[in-house]
C-alpha cells in the first residue's frame, strides 16, 4: 500500500508569516495533486504537478514535486486567514485504481 | 459552489441498516467519483464511473455498491453497517473518463456525514 505522509499534521500561524507543508512517500508517483478543503465543504483543486522539479506558482502559493516524484511542498508566503483550511496531496501511480490521498495539513492562520 | 449536489447532507443510522447516498455532477461531466473521508484514515478512493459503467475501482468494502444511472446521477449505497463506517462520503464530478489524476480536474460536492451509531 502507497503511503502519503503529509507534515505537519497541525500548523497555527499568525496573519504575515510563511510556511511550508509536505507530502511525502518512498513511492514514485506520475503525478501529484493539491486541494484545499474547508470545512463543511469538499476539497477543491489547487494544482498538479507532473514533472520532476516542477515548481508551479499560484498567487501566493508554489508548490514543488520533487527530482524523484516521491515527494512534495506547498509554501506560502504572507499567510492570510482566508488561507485556513486543510491541505490534501494526492499521488497517483499507474492510473486512478492507484490514487492514494494524505491525511492532510490542518493549517489555522489568526488574524 | 462546485455545481455537484449530494444528499441527505448528514444521515443518522443504526448499525446493521442499509442507507443509500445520491450524487448529481455537474451540467456536462460524464464522470462520477466517490470517497469516503475519516478522521484516521483521510480521503480514500471508493469507485469511479464513467457515462453509466465502472472505470476503476478503489478501497471499496464488498458490502459498498454503487452504479450511474442513464441521466448521470449516480447512488452509493452502504449496507450491513458497522460504526466504522461513519465518515464523510463525497462525491465528485469532472467531464473525462481518464484514468489517473493528470489533467484531470474533479469538483467535488459538499459531502454527506454518516454517523452510525
Amino acid at each position: 500500500t502507497q503511503l502519503l505522509e503529509q507534515s505537519p499534521q497541525f500548523l497555527s500561524i499568525q496573519e504575515g508569516e510563511n510556511l511550508t507543508v509536505y507530502c511525502n512517500s518512498s513511492s514514485v508517483f506520475s503525478s501529484l495533486q493539491w486541494y484545499r478543503q474547508e470545512p463543511g465543504e469538499g476539497p477543491v483543486l489547487l494544482v498538479t504537478v507532473v514533472t520532476g522539479g516542477e515548481v508551479k506558482k499560484l498567487k501566493r502559493l508554489t508548490f514543488q514535486f520533487g527530482d524523484a516524484r516521491k515527494d512534495s511542498s506547498l509554501h506560502i508566503t504572507a499567510a492570510q486567514p482566508g488561507d485556513t483550511g486543510l491541505y490534501l496531496c494526492a499521488g497517483e501511480s499507474g492510473g486512478y485504481q492507484k490514487v492514494t490521498f494524505g491525511i492532510g495539513t490542518k493549517l489555522q492562520v489568526i488574524p | 459552489d462546485s455545481g455537484v449536489t449530494q444528499t441527505p447532507k448528514h444521515l443518522i443510522t443504526a448499525t446493521g441498516q442499509r442507507v443509500t447516498l445520491r450524487c448529481s455532477p455537474r451540467s456536462g461531466d460524464l464522470s462520477v467519483y466517490w470517497y469516503q473521508q475519516s478522521l484516521d484514515q483521510g480521503l480514500q478512493f471508493l469507485i469511479q464511473y464513467y457515462n453509466g459503467e465502472e472505470r476503476a475501482k478503489g478501497n471499496i468494502l464488498e458490502r459498498f455498491s454503487a452504479q450511474q444511472f442513464p441521466d448521470l446521477h449516480s447512488e452509493l449505497n452502504l449496507s450491513s453497517l458497522e460504526l466504522g463506517d461513519s465518515a464523510l462520503y463525497f462525491c465528485a464530478s469532472s467531464p473525462l473518463s481518464r484514468g489517473g489524476l493528470a489533467g484531470v480536474e474533479q469538483f467535488f460536492g459538499p459531502g454527506t456525514r454518516l454517523t452510525v451509531l
